[in-house]
């Protein structure tokens, strides 16, 4: 069965970028939708179709998928930004979600 | 304004039947897909399923084949996601979520997240 690999977490300095990535055999074929989890909330997408942002989601999250990997890139990193995100494909008509990454800003 | 508005929290025995429910305002319910999507205590996301409510055309991933059912009803633009017999192993928030067309776009929008505990 097809799976997402993403790295449990990934630290990152206030203003410094931060990456994210997502892993699966030819990923890049497939669209990406990545989601940002806050304690106790639920999801939010900040970008899908690898690389687009829905209204209302800040410039500094961005995303590219190409070969067997996704990523989602923030650009100077806010301490706001802190929580968990999950990559999202699908393969045939079932959705697929990684494992999460918590992304910690210190 | 779109909204998904879950049911309230639930506490269960195990071998009990639940229904919860998520009722959706603001956008034209029967031509978006809502799905289902379990999160298990400190663990990560869970696609269980998903409905065209137009049609009533159901999808279940494979984990989750027979051992819950998804239902629609346009009349009242609410979908249900009911077990027949609880588990403990069923403790978890589940979340209802919309999304236009499968393979293209995202959950744009998510409900706020129902908790069903399960315990004897």
């Amino acid at each position: 069965s097809y799976e997402l690999t993403q790295p449990p977490s990934v630290s990152v300095s206030p203003g410094r970028t931060a990456t994210i990535t997502c892993s699966g055999n030819k990923l890049g074929d497939k669209y990406v939708s990545w989601y940002q989890q806050m304690p106790g909330q639920s999801p939010v997408v900040v970008v899908y179709q690898d690389s687009q942002r829905p209204s209302g989601i800040p410039e500094r999250f961005s995303g590219s998928n190409s070969g067997n990997t996704a990523t989602l890139t923030i650009t100077g990193t806010q301490a706001m930004d802190e929580a968990d995100y999950y990559c999202q494909a699908w393969d045939s008509d079932i959705v697929l979600f990684g494992g999460g990454t918590k992304l910690t800003v210190l | 304004e779109v909204q998904l508005v879950q049911s309230g929290a639930e506490v269960k025995k195990p071998g009990e039947s639940l229904k919860i429910s998520c009722k959706a305002s603001g956008y034209s319910f029967a031509t978006y897909w809502i799905g289902w999507v379990r999160q298990m205590p400190g663990q990560g996301l869970e696609s269980m399923g998903f409905i065209y409510p137009y049609d009533s055309d159901t999808r279940y991933s494979p984990s989750f084949q027979g051992q819950v059912s998804i239902s629609a009803d346009k009349s009242i633009t609410t979908a249900y996601l009911q077990w027949n017999s609880l588990k403990a192993s069923d403790t978890a928030t589940y979340f209802c979520v919309r999304f236009k067309q499968l393979e293209i776009f995202p959950m744009d929008v998510w409900g706020q997240g129902t908790t069903v505990t399960v315990s004897s």
